[in-house]
């Protein structure tokens, strides 16, 4: 079964409305966890690293203001997509990987954003 | 930083053998994963290696040369089902829990009939 567990699996909503993707391990605790951005047929975008009980890491041109990312316990991690505008729109995942580098890391099912 | 090269496209025929390469440059370097997406879906796991050599999981297998900065997929007795994006993805070192992955930009297998 399903290791990481994400949430809203699609969202359809108008410009400047804030969205929330919440991200969970189901089975392990997690103190990192990754979100990444996909715009169609590209790749997987890192966009931060999100870590308990600290600030998130942004990757290099992510808006850190636009997208908000808290990581209140082990195992949740949220992202808030702020005043979201037709751009942000994308396929959102989450990834949470495990302490053994030998473990997959796992991802949540997605939620894809479409910003009308 | 990182980056990896893949081909962007691959055919092939229901039942034939399929191979998909991978390069990768990194300033650091722990373990080569491969991914399977298909559209509309999020990426799911095929295999790993940590160390040099041949990894087999059914019909699937995977090979690591980390002198070359070189890995392939394997993909043999190919199903319709499996016309999907592939990537490969390196996983840059691991501490605590941390451990990212950078994606490469993923080939598309088309598999006919």
């Amino acid at each position: 079964g399903a290791v990481v567990s994400q949430h809203p699996s699609r969202v359809i909503c108008k410009s400047g409305t804030s969205v929330k993707i919440e991200c969970r391990s189901l089975d392990f605790q997690a103190t990192t966890m990754f979100w990444y951005r996909q715009f169609p047929k590209q790749s997987l975008m890192l966009m931060a690293t999100s870590n308990e009980g600290s600030k998130a890491t942004y990757e290099q041109g992510v808006e850190k203001d636009k997208f908000l990312i808290n990581h209140a316990s082990l195992t949740l991690s949220t992202l808030t997509v702020t005043s979201a505008h037709p751009e942000d729109s994308s396929f959102y995942i989450c990834s949470a990987p495990r302490t053994d580098p030998n473990q997959p890391q796992h991802f949540g099912d997605g939620t894809r954003l479409s910003i009308l | 930083g990182q980056s990896l090269e893949q081909p962007s496209e691959v055919t092939a025929v229901e039942g034939a053998i399929v191979q998909i390469n991978c390069t990768y440059q990194t300033s650091g370097f722990y373990g080569l994963s491969w991914y399977q997406q298909h559209d509309g879906g999020a990426p799911t796991f095929l295999s790993y290696n940590g160390l040099d050599g041949l990894e087999e999981t059914g019909r699937f297998s995977s090979f690591l040369s980390r002198s070359d900065s070189y890995g392939y997929l394997l993909l043999q007795e190919l199903q319709m089902k499996e016309s999907a994006t592939y990537f490969c993805a390196v996983r840059d070192r691991v501490n605590t829990n941390a451990g990212k992955s950078t994606f490469g930009d993923g080939t598309t297998l088309t598999v006919k009939p």
